[in-house]
C-alpha cells in the first residue's frame, strides 16, 4: 500500500496563479516530512518539516504539516514558468520513503 | 567538497550480465539511500545503510544487493540484470544528526536489453 499519497498527480496553471500542492501519509511515527522540487536531473530540498502547524517560507514557496490529520501542504504563490515541475513528498525515519510525485506545469 | 557522485552515469546491460554502481559522499554523512525512478512512479526506495558496515531493505530491494564497507561508499550490485531493472537509478545521504537535507548522486541511467 501507498504510505506517501500526493494530489494531484498533475496540475496545469497559469503564470501568476496560486498553487497547492498535497502530501498525505499513513505513517505515525517519523522524525520529518521532507518537499523535493525535481526538473530533469536529481531532486533538490525544498523543506524539511518536523512540528505541526510551524509554516515554513522560503521565497514564494511556503509549506505547512499537520500531524494530527496526517498531511502537508505545499503552496506556490505568483507561480513562473520556472517552477514547472516534478514536486515530492517524503516521510523520514530511518527510511524516507517518496510519494508519486506532483508533476506542476506553468504555462507563460 | 564533491558531495555525492556516482559511477557510472550511463550503462547498457544484456539481460544476465552483473554490474555494481558505485555511490561516494564525501560528507561524513551516516545514513545512505539507493532509489530507482520509473516513469509515473516517483522514487522507490531499494536499499539503505544506517552506518558503516550495516544495509538493510527498502521497498524494492529483489534483484539487487549492496554494501557498505567504508562510511563513504555504497555499493548497489545487478547479479544478473533483468530487462525489468531498466531504470534510472539515484544515491543519496544524509546526516542523521538532525540536518535532514538528504543530498542525491546526479543520478545513473541503466539499460537492460
Amino acid at each position: 500500500e501507498d504510505k506517501v499519497v500526493q494530489s494531484p498527480l498533475s496540475l496545469v496553471v497559469h503564470e501568476g496563479d496560486t498553487v497547492t500542492l498535497n502530501c498525505s501519509y499513513e505513517v505515525t511515527n517519523f522524525r520529518s516530512l521532507l518537499w523535493y522540487k525535481q526538473e530533469k536531473k536529481a531532486p533538490t530540498f525544498l523543506f524539511m518539516l518536523t512540528s505541526s502547524g510551524i509554516e515554513k517560507k522560503s521565497g514564494r514557496l511556503s509549506s505547512i504539516l499537520d500531524k494530527k490529520e496526517l498531511f502537508s501542504i505545499l503552496n506556490i504563490t505568483a507561480t513562473q514558468t520556472g517552477d514547472s515541475a516534478v514536486y515530492l513528498c517524503a516521510i523520514r525515519d530511518d527510511k524516507i520513503i517518496f510519494g508519486k510525485g506532483t508533476r506542476l506545469h506553468i504555462l507563460p | 567538497n564533491a558531495g555525492v557522485t556516482q559511477t557510472p552515469k550511463f550503462r547498457v546491460l544484456k539481460t544476465g550480465q552483473s554490474m555494481t554502481l558505485l555511490c561516494a559522499q564525501d560528507m561524513n554523512h551516516e545514513y545512505m539511500y539507493w532509489y530507482r525512478q520509473d516513469p509515473g512512479m516517483g522514487l522507490r526506495l531499494i536499499h539503505y545503510s544506517v552506518g558503516e558496515g550495516t544495509t538493510a531493505k527498502g521497498e524494492v530491494p529483489d534483484g539487487y544487493n549492496v554494501s557498505r564497507l567504508k562510511k563513504q561508499n555504497f555499493l548497489l550490485g545487478l547479479e544478473s540484470a533483468a530487462p525489468s531493472q531498466t531504470s534510472v537509478y539515484f544515491c543519496a545521504s544524509i546526516d542523521g544528526g538532525g540536518q535532514d537535507t538528504q543530498y542525491f548522486g546526479p543520478g545513473t541511467r541503466l539499460t537492460v536489453l
